[in-house]
């Protein structure tokens, strides 16, 4: 079975300072996502990589950075903290598109709180 | 923009009773997927359809897709309290990154 490793279940961080989460999978996918999810505003993606040191901008990239540097590897950067970031943070990884199309393996989430 | 909507948002029903979740997309697409969160736990997948009039059954569950109509149906049969839940589409566009609806939370009452 894929697995999908975030490496904290939760975090307190207070504002402005720089957070890391990081996502780990085992399965050689290609493909890589952080998305954010709110209560009554769903999941929303952040940032995604197709391949070791590329990245694209999600729907709400602002505030937030992302480093690839290793395939299975998948970093997620809030540079200065900020109290609207408090959320829960869910890690993604799939095949690549040109196999058949492959549902996403999520991670089992982090409860960033920002104080 | 891709917008993915999904009604009823909440959903209470007795067991044994059927219902089903609508999920409506904006714009062409032909990848649709279903997951399930249970609370405090992430996604898992259940259904992934692939194209139009594709069908899918696991259990009590069934989903369905219509392209034409971007129109996908997830329905419940008969249900039991452990299909309480929350129940998420996602649509796939060209350039492979998904856009999920809200969610609908299903609660199964005695």
């Amino acid at each position: 079975d894929v697995k999908v490793t975030q490496s904290s279940r939760y975090l307190v961080k207070r504002t402005g300072e720089k957070v890391f989460l990081e996502c780990v999978q085992d399965m050689d996918h290609e493909n890589m996502f952080w998305y954010r999810q709110d209560p009554g505003l769903g999941l929303r993606l952040i940032y995604f990589s197709y391949d070791v040191k590329m990245k694209e901008k999600g729907d709400i990239p602002e505030g937030y950075s992302v480093s690839r540097e290793k395939k299975e590897r998948f970093s997620l950067i809030l540079e200065s903290a900020s109290t609207n970031q408090t959320s829960m943070y869910l890690c993604a990884s799939s095949l690549k598109l040109r196999r058949p199309p492959e549902k996403l393996f999520f991670g089992s989430g982090t409860q960033l709180s920002v104080l | 923009e891709l917008k993915v909507e999904q009604n009823p948002l909440f959903l209470s029903m007795q067991e044994g009773k059927n219902y089903t979740i609508y999920c409506n997309y904006s714009t062409t697409s032909d990848r649709l997927y279903w997951y399930r969160q249970d609370p405090g736990k992430s996604l898992e997948s259940l259904f992934v359809l692939l194209s139009n009039g594709a069908v899918k059954q696991e259990g009590r569950l069934m989903a369905s897709l219509d392209t034409k109509a971007r129109l996908s149906t997830l329905h419940i049969t008969a249900a039991v309290h452990d299909l309480s839940a929350t129940y998420f589409c996602a649509v796939d566009t060209n350039a492979g990154k998904s856009t999920f609806g809200d969610g609908t939370t299903l609660t199964v009452k005695p």
